[in-house]
């Protein structure tokens, strides 16, 4: 079946200006994750929806990182007036359920370079 | 949440058995061990968890320790395509945060032809 899509693959923007990420979850699937991955290092946690509705987003690095999913399907990644160091792949990640015998599964990513 | 140590690196041979140590010493009684890997340019995937048994699936084997401050990852026969970045994470259980997966920077494998 089809796995997690995320578009677009690659962004370019400039700094200051906004971007969207959007990430479609394998169907189904009610948990929805975003990670970001800086080169070299592993994944880090942004925030985690579980339906609709976000239910930890402690790992949103400022308010200029907001995300959405308001139909509980699609996801929708949002940063404001971005800055070079928001440069990195966003991940994103759909489980059936959540807890800690869930498999989350991952999409190929987007990478953003702000210039 | 707890912390797991990986070595940064290992290499092996094609068609050899890899064994990929991980150590948790904090480890509470019910964090499970999760164990994730990352292909060049893709996103992690999947391989397998345990909380105390040894536990086998299509893609490898997990041997954990009977105090469970450490666990192995086994493949069993390396493949090219086994060249990848393996995590290992320990994962509360129900609620408190226990959604997310907490990556270290894990052990890059190397597998020579």
């Amino acid at each position: 079946g089809a796995g997690v899509s995320q578009t677009p693959s690659n962004k370019v923007t400039e700094k200051g200006k906004y971007v969207e990420l959007r990430c479609d979850p394998i169907s189904g699937h009610t948990a929805l994750y975003w990670y970001r991955q800086s080169l070299g290092q592993g994944p880090e946690f942004l925030i985690y929806f579980q339906g609709t509705g976000a239910a930890d987003d402690s790992g949103l690095p400022n308010d200029r990182f907001f995300a959405v999913r308001p139909e509980g399907s699609v996801s929708t990644l949002k940063i404001q007036r971005t800055e070079r160091g928001d440069s990195a792949v966003y991940l994103c990640a759909s489980s059936e359920v959540w807890g800690p015998r869930d498999t989350q599964y991952f999409g190929p990513g987007t990478r953003l370079t702000v210039l | 949440d707890a912390k797991t140590t990986q070595p940064n690196s290992m290499e092996s041979n094609e068609e050899e058995p890899v064994h990929l140590p991980c150590n948790h010493s904090t480890i509470s009684g019910t964090d499970y061990i999760h164990w994730y890997r990352q292909l060049p340019s893709q996103g992690p995937e999947y391989v397998i968890h345990g909380l105390t048994s040894n536990v086998n699936n299509r893609m490898a084997s997990l041997a954990i320790a009977e105090d469970r401050k450490s666990s192995t990852l086994i493949l069993h026969r390396a493949t090219l395509r086994d060249a990848a970045v393996y995590y290992c994470i320990l994962r509360e259980p129900g609620g408190g945060g226990s959604e997310k997966l907490v990556f270290g920077k894990g052990t890059k494998l190397t597998v020579n032809p």
